[in-house]
């Protein structure tokens, strides 16, 4: 039981170019979070699923796409890759109750010349 | 819309010594509060959460926390630091407008002096 997983661990982009951060949980969760961490601003909600094929935006959306195509499955896109993107993102699953417990994949550093 | 104060950046305590971190939340009823810590590198743990009942709540790892209404505070208690405790630790209240979405506070990062 790997928990959430997120690939890749670090990325380096330049300015314009795309990437796709992949999380996946094998706990069969329902719900799945994309956030971004800065320093001094806590962790910002990017966009968020509450099943498969469903999406909706979070805080902090714009500059980013998600797809939910398979239940344990979360991508985030960046089509074209801003310095201001620069954070570390982490991933969430949790079960579709209210009040659950979010589970944290280990991040990834994405680092935007 | 809801939101989650932590006024101390930083905290240093000696080990052994007691810790208490503050969180300041705002919400329009009744809280679903968490408290998070991420260890260095690493995603966030569940430390413990309130949603209703008793106002102390016990967590992992020896920590507890009290849910205050009238002071909207929840905050975060140790009798006894460990060196292993030094960490960043992050309040969060539940939206209850759906997806059981978080909105964390900024963190308080936790050193520990040997």
């Amino acid at each position: 039981n790997a928990g959430v997983t997120q690939t890749p661990k670090f990325r380096v982009l330049k300015t314009g170019q795309s990437m796709t951060l992949l999380c996946a949980q094998d706990m069969n969760h329902e719900y799945m979070y994309w956030y971004r961490q800065d320093p001094g601003m806590g962790l910002r909600l990017i966009h968020y699923s509450v099943g498969e094929g469903t999406t909706a935006k979070g805080e902090v959306p714009d500059g980013y796409n998600v797809s939910r195509l398979k239940k344990q499955n979360f991508l985030l896109g960046l089509e074209s890759a801003a310095p201001s993107q620069t954070s570390v993102y982490f991933c969430a699953s949790s079960y579709d109750q209210e009040i659950e417990t979010q589970y944290f994949g280990p991040g990834t550093r994405l680092l935007v010349l | 819309a809801q939101s989650v104060t932590q006024p101390d950046i930083h905290i240093t305590v000696s080990e052994g010594a007691s810790l208490e971190l503050r969180c300041n939340y705002s919400y329009g009823a009744t809280p679903y509060l968490f408290w998070y810590v991420q260890s260095p590198g690493q995603g966030l743990q569940l430390l413990l959460k309130y949603f209703s009942g008793d106002t102390l709540v016990q967590g992992i790892k020896g920590f507890e926390a009290e849910f205050k209404r009238s002071q909207s505070s929840f905050n975060l208690r140790k009798p006894s630091v460990h060196w292993s405790d030094a960490a960043e630790y992050f309040c969060a209240v539940g939206d209850a407008g759906g997806g059981n979405k978080l909105t964390f506070g900024t963190g308080t990062q936790l050193k520990v002096e040997l």
